[in-house]
């Protein structure tokens, strides 16, 4: 399964935005990025997902680079509820459509808000 | 609300003690999964059940046994438990199609 690369953490201020990189230099063709979070004591939650093309929720924006190596989850301006720990995971479309789909989370990348 | 609802919350068993911890969701699933995740760690995965009657081994099966009870239920058992085990205990599912993994709140377990 191709792999993903995210930084251990990073801090940004409260309401400023936050770019929080994720490498996969292995991705494959059929492979969608996904980004989840998760809060303190919860379980993980979906953020966003993309192919090829950048998109935006209501959470955030991903943007994908063209040679889809990399891709950069945008908080746009950051609260204190987003403190949290991100997931950067790569989903095999192939896999997905099957059913028989194995979600690997790695460590993430632990954000900090500074008030 | 829809969701996963994992029971219970807590537990703390005594080492060689069995127990089951229970899943359920309400979104008319297909997939359901079962996690577990230390301190400081990912999620790794334990089992998990691609449709109802099937059930597979993930990452870190030994010790563990489940069970696909129907469609909306997915029971995780410890026959005998051991320190090693304790852990914080997470049941997610998902649709057929490339939709998110929606997860539980999750089970603390401690054995001692």
């Amino acid at each position: 399964d191709a792999k993903t690369t995210q930084p251990n953490s990073m801090e940004s201020n409260e309401e400023e935005p936050v770019h929080l990189p994720c490498n996969h230099s292995t991705i494959s063709g059929t492979d969608y990025i996904h980004w989840y979070r998760q809060l303190p004591s919860q379980g993980p939650e979906y953020v966003i997902h993309g192919l090829t093309s950048n998109v935006n929720n209501r959470m955030a924006s991903l943007a994908i680079a063209e040679d889809r190596k990399s891709s950069t989850l945008i908080l746009h301006r950051a609260t204190l509820r987003d403190a949290a720990v991100y997931y950067c995971i790569l989903r095999d479309l192939l896999n997905t459509n099957f059913g028989n789909e194995k979600l690997t989370f790695g460590t993430g990348t632990r954000l900090t808000i500074i008030p | 609300n829809a969701g996963v609802t994992q029971t219970p919350k807590f537990q703390v068993l005594k080492t060689g003690q069995s127990m089951t911890l229970q899943c359920a969701q309400d979104m008319n699933h297909n997939s359901m999964y079962w996690y577990r995740q230390d301190p400081g760690m990912g999620l790794r995965l334990i089992y998990y059940s691609a449709s109802e009657g099937t059930t597979d081994k993930g990452e870190v099966p030994n010790g563990y046994n489940v069970s696909r009870l129907n469609k909306r239920e997915f029971s995780l058992r410890l026959e005998s438990a051991a320190p090693s085990q304790t852990s914080v205990y997470f049941c997610a599912s998902r649709g057929l199609t490339g939709s998110g993994y929606t997860f539980g709140s999750g089970t603390r377990l401690t054995v001692v």
